[in-house]
C-alpha cells in the first residue's frame, strides 16, 4: 500500500470509446503525475500537476486529457485512442513538484497502475 | 541526448549476491534513484544517491560515481521475493527525471 490508489486496474476499450482513469492519493502531497509505462521502455512522463496547476505536458496527444480537481485527485480522460496507446498508466505523487516530474527530494509514490488495452 | 543504460535482464541464485549496473549521460546531475517494481505492482523507492560513495540499507546497497556517470545496486542474500524489475532514474541539471528502461531480475532456487 503506497497511499496512491488507481482505478480501474484493468481497462479494455475500443478506439471509439471514451473512458477515464482515476487516481487518488492519501499522503497530503501537492504534486501528482501521470506516467506511461510500455514494456522494455523507460517511463514516459505525460503530465504534472503542482498545487492543482498543470506545470508539464510532454507533447502528449490531445486524445489524452488530464483533470486535477484538487491536490488529492487526478484523472486521465481517454477518447479515440489508438492500439499503440495500450500500456500501463501509472499515477504518482510527491510532496511538492519541481518542473518536469521531480522534486528536490525526489521520492515519488506510485499507484499500482491501470493496464489499458485498446482494441 | 540524454540516456540511461541498464541491462534488460539478469538471473541470479537464491542466497547469492547480484550487482545491477546503471550508466548515464545527462546534461547535469542532481541525484540518482533506484526503484523496485514487482510484476503488476507499483514502483517503490529503494535508494537515492547524490554524492559519490556507497549507501547501505539492509541487504541493499547503492553506489554512485559521478565522474564516471555510473551507479550500481547491490543485492545481498538474495531471496525469491527480490524477483522484480529495478529502475534507475537520474535527475538532470534541469531537475528533469530521466528513467532507464529497467532491469528484470530473475531469482532461481
Amino acid at each position: 500500500e503506497t497511499g496512491v490508489t488507481q482505478t480501474p486496474r484493468h481497462l479494455v476499450m475500443g478506439m471509439t470509446n471514451k473512458k477515464s482513469l482515476k487516481c487518488e492519493q492519501h499522503l497530503g502531497h501537492n504534486a501528482m503525475y501521470w506516467y506511461k509505462q510500455s514494456a522494455k521502455k523507460p517511463l514516459e512522463l505525460m503530465f504534472v500537476y503542482n498545487f492543482k496547476e498543470q506545470t508539464e505536458n510532454n507533447s502528449v496527444p490531445s486524445r489524452f486529457s488530464p483533470e486535477c480537481p484538487n491536490s488529492s485527485h487526478l484523472f486521465l480522460h481517454l477518447h479515440t485512442l489508438q492500439p499503440e496507446d495500450s500500456a500501463l498508466y501509472l499515477c504518482a505523487s510527491s510532496q511538492e513538484g519541481g518542473t518536469s516530474g521531480t522534486t528536490n527530494t525526489g521520492e515519488l509514490f506510485f499507484g499500482e497502475g491501470s493496464r489499458l488495452t485498446v482494441l | 541526448g540524454q540516456n540511461i543504460d541498464q541491462p534488460t535482464e539478469m538471473t541470479a541464485t537464491e542466497g547469492a549476491i547480484v550487482q545491477i549496473n546503471c550508466t548515464y549521460q545527462t546534461s547535469g546531475f542532481n541525484g540518482l534513484f533506484w526503484y523496485q517494481q514487482h510484476a503488476g505492482e507499483a514502483p517503490t523507492f529503494l535508494s537515492y544517491n547524490v554524492l559519490d560513495g556507497l549507501e547501505e540499507k539492509g541487504r541493499f546497497s547503492s553506489f554512485l560515481s559521478r565522474s564516471k556517470g555510473y551507479s550500481y545496486l547491490l543485492l545481498k542474500e538474495l531471496q525469491m521475493k527480490d524477483s522484480a524489475s529495478y529502475l534507475c532514474a537520474v535527475i538532470d541539471g534541469n531537475y528533469q527525471l530521466i528513467w532507464g528502461a529497467g532491469t528484470k531480475l530473475i531469482i532461481k532456487p
